[in-house]
């Protein structure tokens, strides 16, 4: 069964940085991942797709303090030079055969 | 650009049907490589996917809400629509539309890259 695990919450200080991550299923390590944004009282907002190489394409000016990588199982979204904006659930999402999963969130605490 | 706003009932009374739209403006429905779904999120928790529809009409579902949702497009007026059946309080939730890229072939949905603001739908008698 296709899972996306990540851990409940995370912080980090006004500008220093974070690395989030995501855990793929046992069997499913090759599937590429896509890592959202969500501030306070706002909709989502997609930030980057992550491949299984590590190569990563971002969406329309996301800073380039944002990037993803990838080990194994494991996708990360790193944020560098932490704002105060980037307090904020950060959601991973992957996709199968006739199947869409998210993980169940990040909380990222600014210090 | 890209913009989707959903439009619908903000209540619904206990064992009704919801029913949600979908309206793109600043691109076509009809595009290929784009699956258009939706996306709720109960107060307080995270995201869950209900399901996907492709503009031929292919469509994907969440199999946990499967017995309960249709989802429809109308190439003609560039919308999609979502229909909830049966809802209770545990459907209580801010609905979003998205639009995903599926690349050429279109094989999954894949990932979402465009976003609605939401619409909260509220269960209540």
């Amino acid at each position: 069964q296709l899972v996306l695990t990540q851990s409940p919450s995370a912080s980090a200080s006004l500008g220093a940085s974070v690395k989030l991550t995501c855990t793929l299923s046992s069997g499913h390590s090759t599937y590429a991942i896509a890592w959202h944004q969500q501030q306070p009282e706002k909709g989502p907002r997609f930030l980057m797709k992550v491949n299984s190489d590590g190569s990563h394409s971002k969406g329309d000016g996301i800073p380039d303090r944002f990037s993803g990588s990838s080990s194994g199982a494991e996708r990360y979204l790193t944020i560098s030079s932490l704002q105060s904006e980037d307090e904020a659930d950060y959601y991973c999402q992957t996709w199968g055969a006739g199947t869409v999963v998210f993980g169940g969130g990040t909380k990222l605490t600014v210090l | 650009q890209l913009q989707l706003q959903e439009s619908g009932p903000g209540l619904v009374k206990p064992s009704e049907t919801l029913s949600l739209t979908c309206t793109v403006s600043g691109g076509s429905i009809s595009s290929s490589s784009y699956y258009w779904g939706w996306i709720r999120q109960p107060p307080g928790k995270g995201l869950e996917w209900i399901g996907s529809i492709y503009h031929s009409g292919s469509t994907y579902y969440n199999p946990s809400l499967k017995s309960r949702v249709t989802i429809s497009v109308d190439t003609s007026k560039n919308q999609f629509s979502l229909k909830l059946r049966s809802v209770n309080a545990a459907d209580m939730a801010v609905y979003y539309c998205a639009r995903s890229y599926c690349s050429s072939s279109c094989s999954a949905v894949g990932y979402f890259h465009h976003w609605g603001q939401g619409t909260l739908v509220t269960v209540s008698s």
